[in-house]
């Protein structure tokens, strides 16, 4: 079946306009989880949903940053304000819950952003 | 916040000569996970090892993990150019697949 897809795989905006990047998860799959990786670094967790529960944002940098996550599916994460610092690939990636971990990620090819 | 660190941070080894990069975690875990990641995309996941198991085979892919000493080892035998990518572990936070990655290691593999 198909994979996690993300929109856009690039965008290019001005410092200081809103962004929003969309993530579609592997359809089941109630574990959804946003990271974000600069040039050469690791990935950096952002937030993570699980089904109903209240999701992880302890990963988001500032208020500027916000996700959702609607219907137990389709995730939109919400830039407000970039700045160039923000530039980087949002990663998202998606898994079927299981209780003690023990499902692996499937990763979505990232959406590149640049402020400029 | 990171969980796993890697080590090296880069790697560049001769095709045919094997491959080791190694993981430090800092807090307890269910399992632990090892992906390869492709010109900066999304990464793809290797393996999955849990922590009562102490090592895992997968082709030319072998892992351990240390749970006394919070570490894991993978090793990549008999190399390949296509093998040049890089690696990142994973560790779940706690009982609800909540990851967290380490750094990765840059594998660079010459023909």
């Amino acid at each position: 079946g198909a994979g996690v897809s993300q929109s856009p795989s690039n965008k290019v905006t001005e410092k200081g306009k809103d962004v929003e990047l969309r993530c579609d998860p592997i359809s089941g799959h109630t574990a959804l989880y946003w990271y974000r990786q600069s040039l050469g670094q690791g990935l950096e967790f952002l937030i993570y949903f699980q089904g109903n529960s209240a999701p992880d944002k302890s990963g988001l940098p500032s208020d500027r940053f916000s996700a959702e996550r609607t219907g137990g599916s389709v995730s939109t994460l919400t830039i407000q304000r970039t700045q160039q610092e923000d530039s980087a690939v949002y990663l998202c990636a998606s898994s079927s819950y299981t209780y003690g971990g023990n499902s692996p990620l499937h990763f979505g090819n990232g959406t590149r952003l640049t402020v400029t | 916040s990171q969980q796993g660190e890697e080590d090296p941070q880069a790697l560049s080894i001769q095709e045919g000569e094997n491959a080791t990069m190694n993981c430090s975690y800092k807090t307890s875990i269910n399992n632990l996970q090892w992906y390869r990641q492709n010109s900066g995309r999304g990464l793809v996941h290797l393996i999955l090892i849990r922590s009562n198991e102490r090592e895992k085979h997968s082709g030319r892919l072998r892992v351990t993990l240390d749970t006394s000493k919070k570490s894991s080892s993978l090793l990549i035998t008999a190399s390949r150019a296509a093998d040049t990518a890089s690696y990142f572990c994973a560790t779940d936070l706690d009982n609800n697949n909540d990851m967290r990655f380490g750094a990765g290691t840059r594998l660079t593999v010459k023909p």
